[in-house]
């Protein structure tokens, strides 16, 4: 089975800081990799995702994901934050023959004005 | 619709009561999934429809909780004698032909309390 881990639960941080959030996945095969954000009152919606080709994908808003399969890793990065990425985010997985979504448990983050 | 749209919004029910809770997809999409977060969780896989037949049913956690998806559009998940363990937000969501690379649309949730 797979699962999906994340490092931080609580993320504090000051606008215009640089955000990391570490994702690490435990499945045999082929993945595919999604990071899903919820900002505060807002249902889940999609930065990003990795299926093939260049390990490094850019989303919406500016973030970025690394996917290193050496180490079954696909962390979220941003180089400066804004007030308005408070929100939790979610690293999810889907195995290469099925589509249900294995989540991790998030990571809240708070970007300080 | 816009996007997937679940109704209530919030239930309040009381131990050993039946609940249905409602799923209204993105139209032209075929999959449809129902997912379950739990307080400081992420969501937990439940059941996925394609077209009117639950291809994969395998998170359901017991046979209290059944799906339905009659028309290949609308989906209801029923709970049967409802426990206060089912207390959580269960989220559905859609996506165009249910391929493991598309995205999935999510709606905004159901927040289910049982007392």
């Amino acid at each position: 089975a797979q699962s999906v881990s994340q490092h931080n639960h609580h993320v504090i941080l000051s606008e215009a800081a640089s955000l990391e959030l570490g994702c690490n996945y435990s499945y045999g095969g082929t993945v595919n990799l999604f990071w899903y954000v919820q900002y505060p009152g807002q249902h889940l919606q999609l930065l990003l995702k990795y299926f093939s080709g260049d390990p490094l994908v850019k989303g919406i808003k500016g973030f970025e994901a690394e996917f290193i399969k050496s180490k079954f890793s696909f962390n979220l990065r941003k180089p400066s934050v804004q007030w308005s990425d408070t929100a939790e985010y979610f690293c999810a997985v889907t195995g290469a023959a099925g589509n249900k979504l294995t989540f991790g448990g998030g990571t809240r983050v708070l970007v300080k004005p | 619709g816009a996007g997937v749209s679940q109704t209530p919004s919030n239930k309040v029910t009381e131990k050993g009561k039946y609940v249905e809770l409602r799923c209204d997809p993105i139209s032209g999409h075929t999959a449809l999934y129902w997912y379950r977060q739990s307080l400081g969780q992420g969501p937990e896989f439940l059941i996925y429809f394609q077209g009117t037949g639950a291809a994969d049913d395998s998170g359901l956690p017991n046979d209290r909780f059944f799906a339905v998806r009659p028309e290949g559009s609308v989906s209801t998940l029923k709970i049967q004698r409802t426990e206060r363990g089912d207390s959580a937000v269960y989220l559905c969501a859609s996506s165009f032909s249910g391929s493991h690379k598309e995205t999935q649309y999510f709606g905004p949730g159901t927040r289910l309390l049982v007392l």
